[in-house]
């Protein structure tokens, strides 16, 4: 079946660091990307999506491609903010209507100043 | 616009006792989800809804757990009886039933079971 698999965290990172959050996934067909933050006390919340093959998604400074060729949709961003300490959950779906999204477990980012 | 509501934001009982939790999805969105998200197994989706009627119920965790969404704009999780271990934040979560279309989530309700 469809699956997500995130790099295991915390990550803890300076501010202005750059930040990889590694995400691969294994699915039929032809699967749309997603990645999703939560700030503490939140429910989640879209940060991009990509939805076929060499996509970009980008929001925030947050950038992700869709790497079929590697089964990859790694978010990344040139310099993190100690506002962007949150849990990023990486998310596929099937493409079709009406179906549940697959979450990755989350990676938590910690940044400090 | 309102976004996806969620009550109560915390609650708290003694094992035994009926929980009901609630939540309001957008207007026009007409896919409904619940999760639960714990630090041990993170975020597990229990059940979702596509235009009222349950689709996938496989992530409810046992008999205890029922979920029902009597119309477009209400939907309840309940627990009965309660167990500690159904201490957890749960979400609920609606979308527009179209393909690519993201989900968008409450604020939870931070379950506390004694």
């Amino acid at each position: 079946g469809n699956s997500v698999t995130q790099m295991e965290g915390p990550v803890t990172l300076s501010e202005e660091a750059f930040l990889t959050i590694n995400c691969t996934y294994t699915a039929t067909g032809y699967p749309s990307l997603f990645w999703y933050v939560q700030y503490p006390g939140e429910g989640l919340q879209l940060l991009l999506k990509a939805t076929k093959a060499d996509d970009k998604g980008s929001n925030k400074g947050f950038e992700a491609t869709y790497r079929k060729e590697t089964t990859s949709f790694h978010l990344e961003k040139g310099s993190v903010q100690v506002s962007d300490s949150a849990v990023y959950f990486c998310a596929l779906s099937d493409g079709q209507a009406g179906t549940a999204l697959i979450f990755g477990k989350g990676t938590t980012l910690s940044v400090s100043s | 616009d309102a976004g996806v509501i969620q009550s109560p934001r915390h609650e708290v009982t003694e094992m035994g006792q009926e929980v009901t939790l609630r939540c309001k999805p957008i207007s026009g969105h007409n896919s409904l989800f619940w999760y639960r998200q714990t630090m041990m197994r993170g975020l597990e989706l229990l059940i979702y809804f596509n235009n009222n009627v349950p689709i996938d119920d496989s992530g409810m965790p046992e008999d205890r757990f029922s979920a029902k969404m009597p119309n477009a704009s209400f939907s309840t999780l309940k627990i009965q009886p309660s167990e500690p271990r159904d201490s957890a934040v749960y979400f609920c979560a609606s979308s527009v039933n179209r393909a690519l279309q993201p989900q968008h989530f409450g604020d939870g309700t931070r379950l506390s079971i004694l």
